[in-house]
């Protein structure tokens, strides 16, 4: 089945900086999407990325569809107290099982004053 | 908010015991999606439906089955729960069974004792 590794499992930030985070896929993926998930609460779709090469931006946050269309990028600048949560990167294949979202472990972030 | 609802909140129960939870998706969606979310499995899609046909499968035991009914709200089964059965199951909802933007609701935390 499809694997998906996301990076870094953990961030500990400086209220203010930039982050970066990072997934890779074993196989290929016609579509990725960005999701934040806040304790006890539902993941919310942040970003969604449809083509290789694809940059997308929503207000701080800004995604990139990777050129071998196995990866993707998330970047949050100037981070503020409530980006804290985890973030999650999910893949989508073009057929079979592989037209479900797969889902990275995900990267919890902790934003300190 | 999302627009999907998921009852109960939370659910506490024996091992053995057979539950139901229940999802109500965006006004206008077609399609529901079931996920497991456990700390060591991360989000594991188990089940789709749409407009109250089953469209995929994922990593859903025997144990556990569900269903889409006409006004398309959704339940999830799950009988002779054990301990490992314990976790966050999410419901998500798309417009259309081959949306790739899913939208998660708040959750049902399930605890088996």
């Amino acid at each position: 089945g499809q694997q998906l590794n996301q990076s870094p499992q953990s961030m500990f930030i400086q209220e203010g900086e930039d982050v970066s985070m990072n997934c890779t896929s074993s196989s290929i993926f016609n579509t990725w999407l960005w999701y934040k998930q806040d304790p006890g609460e539902g993941p919310v779709l942040l970003i969604a990325l449809y083509k290789a090469g694809e940059l997308t931006s929503n207000g701080r946050l800004t995604a990139q569809f990777g050129i071998t269309r196995k990866d993707s990028f998330l970047n949050i600048s100037a981070s503020i107290p409530s980006d804290v949560g985890i973030y999650f990167c999910a893949g989508r294949g073009s057929s079979g099982s592989a037209r479900q979202l797969t889902f990275g472990s995900g990267t919890q972030l902790t934003v300190l004053p | 908010d999302s627009g999907v609802t998921q009852t109960p909140k939370h659910l506490i129960t024996a091992t053995g015991q057979r539950v139901t939870l229940r999802c109500s998706p965006r006004s206008g969606d077609l399609s529901v999606y079931w996920y497991q979310q456990s700390l060591d499995q991360g989000l594991q899609f188990l089940i789709q439906y749409y407009n109250g046909e089953e469209r995929a499968k994922g990593n859903i035991l025997e144990r556990f089955s569900a269903q889409q009914f006409p006004d398309l709200h959704s339940e999830l089964n799950l009988s002779s729960l054990e301990l490992g059965d314990s976790a966050l199951y999410f419901c998500a909802s798309s417009v259309t069974g081959t949306d790739y933007e899913q939208f998660f609701g708040p959750g049902t935390r399930l605890t088996v004792l």
